[in-house]
């Protein structure tokens, strides 16, 4: 089945230790997404790519980077995890076209604690 | 700006009654709306869309959702809980542009009774 996947599923890091969460797709989507999601909350939107073109939130802090080596795999990196960052982040793919864009499927979710 | 509001944030039901999550947007032009489901500690899978077809939208798990213009609502239905309903429910309605921002409700946590 064509789906997103989300490696660790669950992640423990020191404060102040980078950290790398990773997602991969078989659906060949040409955008990809990482979302911030604390609990009770809302999944709130990081970046994403179309293509390889980034795109940044106005509001996403300076410790989350990310890259996207190729089509299937981007990684969301934590430079310096704060005891604010635990929380599950999400990786969702779409299709896009210039002019339309596709629905948005989701990952699992990787859970950082951080200790 | 488009928005959504999400009338409740807990709802319970029993077992086999019908289910009635609310959700009311905000759009100055003709939406696309979504409900998605987050069971805990997983990830969001898509409910059902609605993209300007047919009104009423038929979606996995026999949930449903009937556009009303009129009203500025996108109501999700089931006519019969089952336990593993049990979910948090986020209604959300795509954002303008060119990133297909989400805008996300707050979310409703259905909680179904034996």
């Amino acid at each position: 089945d064509a789906m997103v996947i989300q490696n660790p599923r669950y992640q423990v890091t020191q404060f102040g230790k980078p950290v790398t969460l990773s997602c991969s797709q078989t659906l060949n989507h040409n955008v990809m997404y990482w979302y911030q999601q604390k609990s009770s909350q809302a999944p709130k939107l990081l970046f994403h790519y179309y293509d390889k073109d980034f795109n940044n939130e106005a509001d996403t802090p300076d410790n989350f980077q990310s890259r996207r080596p190729n089509t299937s795999f981007c990684f969301l990196d934590i430079r310096s995890p704060g005891l604010g960052d635990a929380a599950m982040y999400l990786c969702a793919t779409s299709r896009a076209t210039p002019s339309y864009y596709y629905e948005q499927y989701f990952g699992p979710g990787t859970r950082l604690t951080v200790t | 700006a488009q928005s959504v509001t999400q009338l409740d944030s807990h709802v319970s039901v029993s077992e086999g009654t019908p289910v009635l999550l609310r959700c009311n947007y905000s759009s100055s032009y003709s939406p696309s709306l979504f409900w998605y489901v987050q069971h805990p500690n997983k990830g969001l899978q898509l409910l059902l869309k609605y993209t300007s077809a047919a009104t009423l939208v038929k979606g996995i798990n026999g949930f449903e959702a009937e556009f009303k213009k009129s009203e500025t609502s996108f109501h999700l239905t089931k006519p019969s809980a089952h336990m593993s309903d049990a979910a948090e429910y986020f209604c959300v309605v795509r954002g303008g542009g060119a990133t297909n921002k989400l805008i996300f409700g707050t979310g409703t946590l259905l909680a179904v009774q034996p």
